[in-house]
C-alpha cells in the first residue's frame, strides 16, 4: 500500500523560480491537504480540498496555488518562490468522518529550500 | 481564531519516569488528535479523542480530553527510549468536522537510558 506519495522529496530553488509539488493518494480518500512545517511552529494548513474540483484556503495560503486534478491528486504550486517558503511540506488525505473522526494520513514530506 | 498550545516544548527524561504533556486550545471543540513524528519522518496518528472525558491508551501512552477546560493531556508511563519523538496535538478548526487541523507547536521528547 503506497498511501500518500509526494514528489519531489528534496528541492532547491532560487528566489523567483516556480515549482510544483505533487501529491497522490491511493486510498480513495475524499479530502486532501497541504501543510508546511517550520521549526517551533508545528504544522500550518496551506490549502485544503474536500473533493475533486473544490479547494479552500487554510491558515497560510499566500504565495501558493493548488489544483485538485482528480480524486487522487492534489498539487501545490509556488509561482515565485521566496526564502520565507523554505520549509518541509506535507501532503495528507482523509476519508472523512469515519466514526466521527477525520484522521489524516500524511505523506513522507518534501523539503524545499529557497536561496 | 483557534490557537493550540503545547507545553512543554522540549522534555528530556530518564527511562522509567512518568511525565505529562499538556495541550490547551482556545475555542470550543470536541475533536482532538495526537500525532507522533520521528526525526526526519512523517506524522503518524496516535489517538483520536471525540468527546468530553474521552480516554485512550496504547502501551505506555494515555491521552485524555477535557472539553470544558479545553485541555488534553498525553501521559507517559515508565518511559522507554523508543518513545523519543515529537508529539503534536491538533484540533479540528471547522464546525463540520472538515479535518482542517490546527496543530500545536509540538513537544520533543528525549528519553535517556
Amino acid at each position: 500500500n503506497a498511501g500518500v506519495t509526494q514528489t519531489p522529496k528534496f528541492q532547491v530553488l532560487k528566489t523567483g523560480q516556480s515549482m510544483t509539488l505533487q501529491c497522490a493518494q491511493d486510498m480513495n480518500h475524499n479530502s486532501m491537504y497541504w501543510y508546511r512545517q517550520d521549526p517551533g511552529m508545528g504544522l500550518r494548513l496551506i490549502y485544503y480540498s474536500a473533493s475533486e474540483g473544490t479547494t479552500d484556503k487554510g491558515e497560510v495560503p499566500n504565495g501558493y496555488n493548488v489544483s485538485r486534478l482528480n480524486k487522487r491528486e492534489f498539487s501545490l504550486r509556488l509561482e515565485s518562490a521566496a526564502p520565507s517558503q523554505t520549509s518541509v511540506y506535507f501532503c495528507a488525505s482523509s476519508r472523512d468522518r469515519v466514526a466521527g473522526a477525520n484522521v489524516l494520513t500524511f505523506g513522507a514530506g518534501s523539503r524545499l529550500t529557497v536561496l | 481564531e483557534l490557537k493550540v498550545e503545547q507545553n512543554p516544548l522540549f522534555l528530556s527524561m530518564q527511562e522509567g519516569k512518568n511525565y505529562t504533556i499538556y495541550c490547551n486550545y482556545s475555542t470550543t471543540s470536541d475533536r482532538l488528535y495526537w500525532y507522533r513524528q520521528d526525526p526526519g519522518k512523517s506524522l503518524e496518528s496516535l489517538f483520536v479523542l471525540l468527546s468530553n472525558g474521552a480516554v485512550k491508551q496504547e502501551g505506555r501512552l494515555m491521552a485524555s480530553l477535557d472539553t470544558k477546560a479545553r485541555l488534553s493531556t498525553l501521559h507517559i508511563t515508565a518511559a522507554v527510549h523508543d518513545l523519543s519523538a515529537t508529539y503534536f496535538c491538533a484540533v479540528d478548526s471547522g464546525s463540520s468536522n472538515t479535518g482542517k487541523l490546527i496543530f500545536g507547536q509540538g513537544t520533543t521528547l528525549q528519553v535517556k537510558p
